[in-house]
């Protein structure tokens, strides 16, 4: 079993659909990281959490440090949401930066 | 600014050869990691320099190493290659001493390693 799981793997949507993405993680840790990345290899860091919850744009990360687990929200999603979104989670007792296998997501038009 | 750059984007080596990669990382930042991405094991952390010192390094083998110079430049090398390494090999720099753990990380485009 991954220390890091992510679900669903792969998403498809609409349009303007509220979408989740969710991480699950077995281990303790300290800190929580989303990243993005596109076709083509590009990364983009989009969130770090060690609680609560943070709001970008349309984007809304929460954690539940007790449940161990993490969402990626996106609102009103548009077609150049269509990514890869990876979890990381970095366990600081064990200084650790473990990655999620990534939920593919495409957004239609 | 800026932004991360790696050099070279693309490499293709053979089998036993060794191959060093380029970091630059944006400027001011201390903290550069590095970090390997394949389709069957995905994102795996490699290393994290900080100050020139390596402060954390990831579950790979000793031919995988690397370094970082004063100007917050950094190198990872691989020796004797194998089929296995072929990948993408992805730099990042941050810029609190947090390093990536605690801080926004910003990403280099990557170089795609192909060893025959």
């Amino acid at each position: 079993k991954n220390e890091v799981e992510q679900s669903p793997q792969n998403l498809t949507a609409q349009e303007g659909e509220f979408i989740t993405i969710n991480c699950s993680y077995s281990v303790g840790i300290s800190a929580l990281h989303w990243l993005q990345q596109h076709p083509g290899g590009g990364i983009v860091s989009l969130f770090m959490l060690s609680s609560g919850k943070k709001k970008h744009g349309r984007l809304i990360a929460t954690i539940n440090i007790q449940e161990k687990h993490s969402s990626l929200h996106i609102t009103a999603s548009h077609p150049r949401d269509s990514a890869v979104y990876i979890c990381a989670a970095y366990g600081g007792a064990t200084n650790k930066l473990i990655f999620g296998t990534g939920t593919l997501l495409a957004v239609q038009p | 600014k800026a932004g991360v750059t790696q050099t070279p984007r693309y490499l293709i080596k053979t089998r036993g050869q060794q191959v060093t990669l380029s970091c630059s990382p944006i400027s001011g930042h201390r903290s550069v990691s590095w970090y390997q991405q394949t389709p069957g094991q995905g994102l795996q952390f490699l290393f994290e320099y900080f100050s020139e010192t390596q402060r954390n390094k990831g579950n790979f083998p000793g031919r995988f190493s690397g370094r970082q110079f004063s100007n917050s430049r950094s190198e990872m090398n691989v020796s004797t290659l194998e089929l296995g390494d072929s990948a993408l090999y992805l730099c990042a720099s941050s810029l609190g001493s947090g390093g990536p753990y605690y801080n926004e990380q910003f990403f280099g485009p990557g170089t795609r390693l192909t060893v025959l």
